[in-house]
């Protein structure tokens, strides 16, 4: 599976929208993105995953660049709540996720 | 979605002994899967569960040390064997309804602290 870079740690002002930016240059036609988050003590809680098409739902959107080497996580109008380390992850369909160290966002009043 | 339960939630254990993790999920499931995250770690793959057949184990981890079941469609075990401290870790099981870029869910977690 494909690895991904992800900036360590980022600030949001609360109630401004979050944007989150993955590489995967090394990505595979068939692999897919995913977006996780993980809040203190808590399990990886899906957000959204793409392949080609970005994608939105009731949490997110997901930007895919046409290439695929890249992808950015947007949460529209963060809150405290949001406040928590998301992965990006790039998987084929074993199912299998390879965690990176991801993105620590801090949500700030 | 899934609904994904584990037990138990957490645990402290004596080093030397033996501890098994439970992991039901209320539908059945195509992929089921078992993560370590030690403390202030990312979340490491231990090893695909395999229903009916032995468990497919990532690098560094072995069947003697974590033994692992799954008798149907809905439920795993993972055991975490002789227990050191070191293996204090959040144990995670993960289900994927199916291949092909299925929405991939998680428990959540059993909390071990090995004294």
């Amino acid at each position: 599976d494909a690895k991904t870079t992800q900036p360590p740690s980022m600030d949001c002002a609360e109630g401004r929208a979050a944007n989150l930016p993955c590489n995967h240059s090394t990505i595979s036609g068939n692999e897919y993105v995913y977006w996780y988050r993980q809040i203190h003590s808590q399990g990886p809680q899906y957000i959204i995953h793409g392949l080609k098409n970005n994608e939105t739902n009731e949490m997110a959107s997901l930007i895919i660049t046409e290439d695929r080497k890249s992808s950015t996580l947007i949460l529209p109008h963060a809150t405290l709540r949001d406040t928590a380390v998301y992965y990006c992850i790039v998987s084929s369909n074993t199912g299998k996720l390879i965690f990176g160290q991801g993105t620590t966002l801090q949500v700030k009043p | 979605s899934a609904v994904i339960s584990q037990k138990p939630s957490r645990d402290i254990c004596q080093r030397g002994t033996s501890l098994t993790i439970q992991c039901q999920v209320d539908s059945q499931v195509t992929m089921m899967f078992w993560y370590r995250q030690q403390p202030g770690q990312s979340l490491t793959l231990i090893a695909t569960a395999n229903q009916g057949s032995e468990a497919t184990y990532e690098s560094g981890f072995v069947i003697d040390k974590f033994p692992i079941s799954r008798p149907n469609l809905t439920f795993s075990t993972l055991t975490v064997s002789n227990m050191s401290p070191e293996d204090s870790s959040i144990y995670l099981c993960s289900v994927s309804m199916d291949l092909g870029g299925n929405t991939i869910y998680f428990g959540e977690g059993s909390w071990l602290t090995v004294v």
